[in-house]
């Protein structure tokens, strides 16, 4: 099955900076990556995601990266913002049928003043 | 946001109780899903169900019973639950797998303990 690595599981960066997470997966079948983030009582909440044919995804201050080939893919948030700080999930699929995401272990991201 | 609806909130069950989970969409989705998260683990699938047949089934403990009686509603029925099962129980639903619709809608999940 798949397994999803992700790193930090924290993330401190100054209000203004920018903050990479990063995700690896293990299967070479999984063609969806989406990244999720969750407020703090709150439900998971699809903030950006990326197919396999594509190797870079922007919207706004968010961008998603690909590296099929190193089986990584990362998430870039600049200009952060208050309230850009939550847990930040990243996950993939093997979308060959109606299958479940396998979620990374989250990362939370604190902006400080 | 009511697109994907669950109760109970919280549920709070002794070992020796049976309850049930409810999960409810209102987005027209096909497919729908059941995950466990717990403290500092990763978001664990349960049950995939899919033109409400299941699909899939993680290794998950017989004393969790999905059903999926049409494609709106999901249940997760509970019997003899140990206080490891304590986690936060999130249903989600996406348009339809088979057509690479993969964007999955999560609900705003049951607190459960078991005490």
């Amino acid at each position: 099955g798949e397994n999803v690595e992700q790193h930090p599981s924290t993330l401190s960066v100054q209000e203004g900076d920018s903050a990479v997470i990063k995700c690896t997966y293990s299967d070479s079948a999984s063609n969806y990556f989406p990244w999720y983030k969750q407020e703090l009582g709150k439900r998971p909440q699809l903030i950006i995601d990326i197919r396999s044919n594509v190797g870079e995804k922007k919207d706004q201050r968010i961008a998603v990266t690909l590296n099929k080939t190193a089986k990584h893919f990362s998430l870039h948030i600049t200009e952060t913002q208050p309230e850009d700080s939550a847990v930040y999930f990243c996950a993939a699929m093997e979308g060959g049928g109606a299958d479940g995401l396998t979620f990374g272990k989250g990362t939370h991201l604190i902006i400080q003043p | 946001e009511t697109g994907v609806t669950q109760t109970p909130r919280h549920l709070v069950m002794g070992m020796t109780n049976k309850k049930s989970l409810k999960c409810e969409q209102h987005l027209g989705h096909n497919a729908m899903y059941w995950y466990k998260q717990s403290a500092k683990k990763p978001l664990e699938l349960m049950f995939v169900y899919s033109l409400e047949e299941r699909v899939e089934n993680n290794s998950v403990p017989s004393r969790f019973s999905p059903e999926c009686p049409n494609s709106s509603h999901l249940f997760l029925h509970l019997h003899t639950l140990q206080p490891e099962d304590s986690a936060l129980y999130l249903c989600a639903s996406s348009q339809d797998p088979l057509a690479r619709a993969y964007e999955q809608y999560f609900g705003p999940g049951t607190r459960l303990t078991v005490t």
